[in-house]
C-alpha cells in the first residue's frame, strides 16, 4: 500500500502554463506539505496544512496556490509557469506535532 | 530559527568501512533532530530520529546517531558500508512545530 502518493510522477510543460499537482496520504495523518527540491538537492518547505487550514506558507510567489480539500489531500496549482520553477515537488505528511514526516516519491516539474 | 549544517557535500567510502556522516545544527530552543535518506529518482525514507531521552539513537539497515549537545552536532554513523547505503542524506532540524529545515545534503558513494 503506497502512503504517500503524488501524481503526476513526472510533469513537462511549457513557460506560462497552468498546472496542477496532486498528493494523497492514507496514513490518517491530519498534516501535509509541499517540498521543493532544487537541481542542487537542496530541500525547502513551501506549505504546510493542518485538518485543511493552512499552518505553514514560506515566501513563496503568489503564482503557487495549494489546496485541502479534505486532510488526506493535498494539491499544488502553479499558474504562469516559469524556468525556475523546474524542481522536484515533494508532499509529505505527519501527525500535528510528531515532528515525524512522511514523503510522498516526488514530481518531477521540468519547465521549458 | 534553526539552521543545519552538513558538511562534506560528497563522502566516498569503500564497502565494509565505517561511514561518517556529519551534521551540525543551530537552534534557539532544544532540537529535535532527524536523518532522511534519499534513494535515485525516490521520496524521503526517515533513518532515525532524536527528540528526547537517549542521546545515542538506532535507526534503519544499521545506521545510528548521537546527539551531543556541547558540539551542538547530530553526526550518522554506519559501522560497515554496503554497496545498497548508497544514496543522498539529509540532515534535518525542527525547535517545536511542524516545520523542518533541512541542510544541503550529502552524497554517499560506497566503492568496492
Amino acid at each position: 500500500d503506497t502512503a504517500v502518493s503524488q501524481t503526476p510522477k513526472y510533469l513537462v510543460t511549457q513557460m506560462g502554463n497552468d498546472k496542477s499537482i496532486k498528493c494523497e496520504q492514507n496514513l490518517g495523518h491530519d498534516t501535509m506539505y509541499w517540498y521543493k527540491q532544487d537541481s542542487k538537492k537542496f530541500l525547502k518547505i513551501m506549505f504546510s496544512y493542518n485538518n485543511k487550514e493552512l499552518i505553514i506558507n514560506e515566501t513563496v510567489p503568489n503564482r503557487f496556490s495549494p489546496k485541502s480539500p479534505d486532510k488526506a489531500h493535498l494539491n499544488l496549482h502553479i499558474n504562469s509557469l516559469e524556468l525556475g520553477d523546474s524542481a522536484v515537488y515533494f508532499c509529505a505528511s505527519s501527525q500535528f506535532n510528531s515532528y515525524e514526516q512522511y514523503f510522498g516519491p516526488g514530481t518531477r516539474l521540468t519547465v521549458t | 530559527a534553526q539552521s543545519v549544517t552538513q558538511l562534506g557535500s560528497h563522502v566516498s567510502v569503500s564497502e565494509g568501512a565505517l561511514v561518517l556522516l556529519r551534521c551540525n545544527y543551530s537552534s534557539s530552543v532544544p532540537p529535535y533532530l532527524f536523518w532522511y535518506v534519499q534513494y535515485p529518482n525516490q521520496g524521503l525514507q526517515l533513518l532515525l530520529k532524536y527528540t528526547t531521552g537517549a542521546t545515542l539513537v538506532k535507526g534503519i539497515n544499521g545506521f545510528e546517531a548521537e546527539f551531543k549537545k556541547s558540539e551542538t552536532s547530530f553526526h550518522l554513523t554506519k559501522p560497515s558500508a554496503h554497496m545498497s547505503d548508497a544514496a543522498e542524506y539529509f540532515c534535518a532540524v525542527t525547535g517545536g512545530g511542524n516545520k523542518l529545515t533541512f541542510g544541503t545534503g550529502t552524497q554517499l558513494k560506497v566503492e568496492l
